[in-house]
């Protein structure tokens, strides 16, 4: 069975709002979740690596103000894009990290479209 | 630091035929390396892992990949084609395990009956 959900699976919204997108860790409790973007036919790049309890590590370029991560529980972890722009769409993924960080579970991704 | 270089952007092989999708990296520290499997709008399925031991990994769907530490390559394949695996595959590489993995570009896999 899946060990990542996402929701929603798929999100249309207009240019200026604000979309927050869930990631659920359905096996395990897990302190350490990552955040991916994924542009079309492009490879997955690490926006941010979300903690349980304490603040989220930024990638270098990645606007902390602009996607925001909260990591309020070991099986929950959201990401609101804030002011939403078209250049914003793309397909997030989040993943999860046993203890043992030896291995990564994705989730199915969300799909962003800012009209 | 770590980067990961997938040589071909897309592969196209005949069912039955052997597939090869080719990763080399470069890591400071001893690397942990997988390959992911993503079909259209989904997200990532592990197929393989290496972390310490046996060069020789062997993964789901027939796949495997072997650990060429001289060669600094992480090729993965599959002695035949199957339609199904048709799909976009990833290379990655990160120094402890899951933690801050870096992703190759990905190379598509065309499958021909």
């Amino acid at each position: 069975g899946a060990v990542v959900s996402q929701h929603p699976s798929r999100v249309i919204c207009k240019s200026g709002t604000s979309v927050k997108i869930e990631c659920r860790s359905l096996d395990f409790q897990a302190t350490t979740m990552f955040w991916y973007r994924q542009f079309p036919k492009q490879s997955l790049m690490l926006m941010a690596t979300s903690n349980e309890g304490s603040k989220a590590t930024y990638e270098q370029g990645v606007e902390k103000d602009k996607f925001l991560i909260n990591h309020a529980s070991l099986t929950l972890s959201t990401l609101t894009v804030t002011s939403a722009h078209p250049e914003d769409s793309s397909f997030y993924i989040c993943s999860v990290s046993r203890e043992d960080q030896e291995t990564q579970y994705f989730g199915p991704g969300t799909r962003l479209l800012v009209l | 630091a770590q980067s990961v270089t997938q040589l071909g952007s897309h592969v196209s092989v005949s069912e039955g035929a052997l597939v090869l999708l080719r990763c080399n990296y470069s890591s400071s520290v001893p690397p942990y390396l997988f390959w992911y499997v993503q079909y259209p709008n989904q997200g990532l399925q592990l197929l393989l892992k290496y972390t310490t031991g046996a060069t020789l990994v062997k993964g789901i769907n027939g796949f495997e990949a072997e650990f060429k530490k001289s060669e600094t390559s992480f090729h993965l394949t599959k002695p035949s084609a199957h339609m199904s695996d048709a799909a976009e595959y990833f290379c990655a590489v990160s120094d402890t395990g899951g933690f801050k993995t870096i992703f190759g570009a990905g190379t598509r896999l065309f499958v021909k009956a």
